[in-house]
């Protein structure tokens, strides 16, 4: 059992509010990734971080920010949120490599957060 | 363009039924793929990784396979059981990066009925 935790799980707001995604994970992983997943498509990868004090924006154009100020946090924040935002989020980890060789690409991943955006 | 290609997009089978789950990549060079299943509600969970001098591999009554010259693979369930039922995630790692890129498929949803 992965040992990687989000909050909330269910979420409905009205738009133009401030919202938080909580992810935590206690594996010690320094990779830590969001992904954007609506219904019969693809995960998309929206942020993702190498460490503490890392982090970059991923694939899909997203207007959230995420912060990686210690290893086992990795909160993602939309400042304004709008109906175009409504879906489920979900953040995972994964062991560092740096060999491509070895690197596994398991991802360990969260619950998932239902984001309902009125 | 590297993807990542799942087939059938939905299946229903009858418990005790075997069934098999398709998926196709374009990704080069490859690393690694990997099946995933995610449960309703749930996050997506690995089940098997295959690399690329791997043919076949088990994990209970899942068997995947992976052909790396037609660049196809297939993950096999055996004796379906209702906990079966879920969304199966193929997807690939690439090896152009140190790090490794992940493509995603769409996922094939299995249900199994009793």
């Amino acid at each position: 059992e992965a040992d990687i935790y989000q909050t909330p799980r269910y979420l409905v707001i009205g738009t133009g509010k401030k919202i938080t995604l909580e992810c935590s994970q206690t594996m010690g992983h320094d990779k830590m990734y969001w992904y954007q997943q609506d219904p019969g498509m693809e995960l998309h990868l929206i942020h993702y971080s190498y460490g503490v004090n890392s982090t970059e924006k991923g694939d899909l154009s997203s207007e959230s920010t995420v912060s990686r100020i210690r290893t086992e946090h990795f909160p993602l924040t939309l400042e304004s949120a709008r109906p175009s935002h409504t879906s489920q989020y979900l953040c995972a980890s994964s062991e560092s490599v740096t060999d491509y060789q070895t690197n596994t690409g398991e991802l360990f991943f969260g619950e998932g957060s239902r984001l309902t955006v009125l | 363009k590297n993807q990542v290609e799942q087939s059938p997009q939905s299946l229903i089978i009858l418990e005790g039924k075997n069934c098999t789950l398709q998926c196709n990549y374009t990704v080069s060079p490859f690393s690694n793929l990997r099946w995933y299943k995610q449960d309703t509600g749930r996050g997506p969970v690995s089940l098997t990784i295959m690399t690329f001098s791997e043919n076949t591999k088990s994990n209970g009554r899942y068997t995947a396979t992976l052909d790396a010259d037609t660049k196809q693979s297939s993950l096999h369930i055996t004796a379906s059981q209702l906990s079966d039922s879920a969304s199966y995630i193929c997807v690939v790692s690439d090896r152009g990066s140190t790090l490794g890129r992940l493509y995603f498929g769409r996922g094939t949803q299995l249900t199994v009925w009793p």
